[in-house]
């Protein structure tokens, strides 16, 4: 199990938020960025949200991410149905020399 | 715009060494910025298995650590990884990205994924 941890599943229908919770330690969440993923059927992982509420370009704002303390968010606004899929948030570990953690992933689903 | 592509066997058979190669295309490894490897079994989440920079220090998952080898070949313009004594466990898609810091998980573009199957 990972030391970062989502819930496994959430869902929504079309035009609502829907929050996505990410909780983790001071080894990571608490004292790093906390950076969000997502993930189509059949496709790699895309960055969402960088640097807890960054956005790369060409990600619709609809999308934000936060942070407080060793948890973190990510929303999703004005739901649609392209939204279906796997999100995973991801912090670095500054225990054992260091290294990425990714969280467990939670399966997002339109209603 | 930076390209990665896996290549490597489908399929390894137990106790045996899984070796994977990316190669980046539209950027030259030489330039700089760090490349990492990511895997995700079956159904499962995504697991970072460690993040080498094209001089060649690396940073591994301590989970992998005792298995694990990545190297940068910046004549081929390509990096791998070498996991010793494979089983079953070890079975996944394993996806290669660039990332522009060592400590962080900021990764893209990623390569498109490779499955790995570890089975007799």
């Amino acid at each position: 199990q990972s030391v970062v941890t989502q819930p496994p599943s959430a869902s929504g229908t079309p035009g609502q938020r829907v929050n996505i919770s990410c909780s983790g330690s001071s080894y990571n969440i608490g004292s790093n960025y906390v950076y969000w993923y997502r993930q189509l059927p059949g496709t790699a992982p895309k960055l969402l949200i960088y640097r807890n509420n960054q956005r790369p370009s060409g990600v619709p704002d609809r999308f934000s991410g936060s942070k407080s303390g060793t948890s973190a968010s990510l929303a999703i606004s004005g739901l649609r149905s392209e939204d279906e899929a796997d999100y995973y948030c991801a912090s670095w570990d500054d225990s054992l020399s260091g290294h990425v953690v990714f969280g467990g992933g939670t399966r997002l689903t339109v209603l | 715009q930076v390209h990665l592509q896996e290549s490597g066997p489908g399929l390894v058979k137990p106790s045996e060494t899984l070796s994977l190669t990316c190669d980046v295309s539209g950027y030259s490894i030489n330039t700089g910025s760090y490349w990492g490897w990511m895997r995700q079994p079956p159904g499962k989440g995504l697991e970072w298995i460690g993040s080498i920079h094209h001089l060649g220090t690396t940073y591994y998952n301590p989970s992998l650590q005792s298995r694990l080898t990545m190297s940068v070949d910046t004549s081929k313009n390509q990096f791998s990884l070498k996991l010793d004594s494979v089983t079953a466990a070890d079975t996944a898609t394993y996806y290669c990205a660039t990332t522009p810091y060592t400590d962080s998980p900021w990764f893209g573009p990623w390569g498109q994924g490779t499955l790995v199957t570890v089975s007799s």
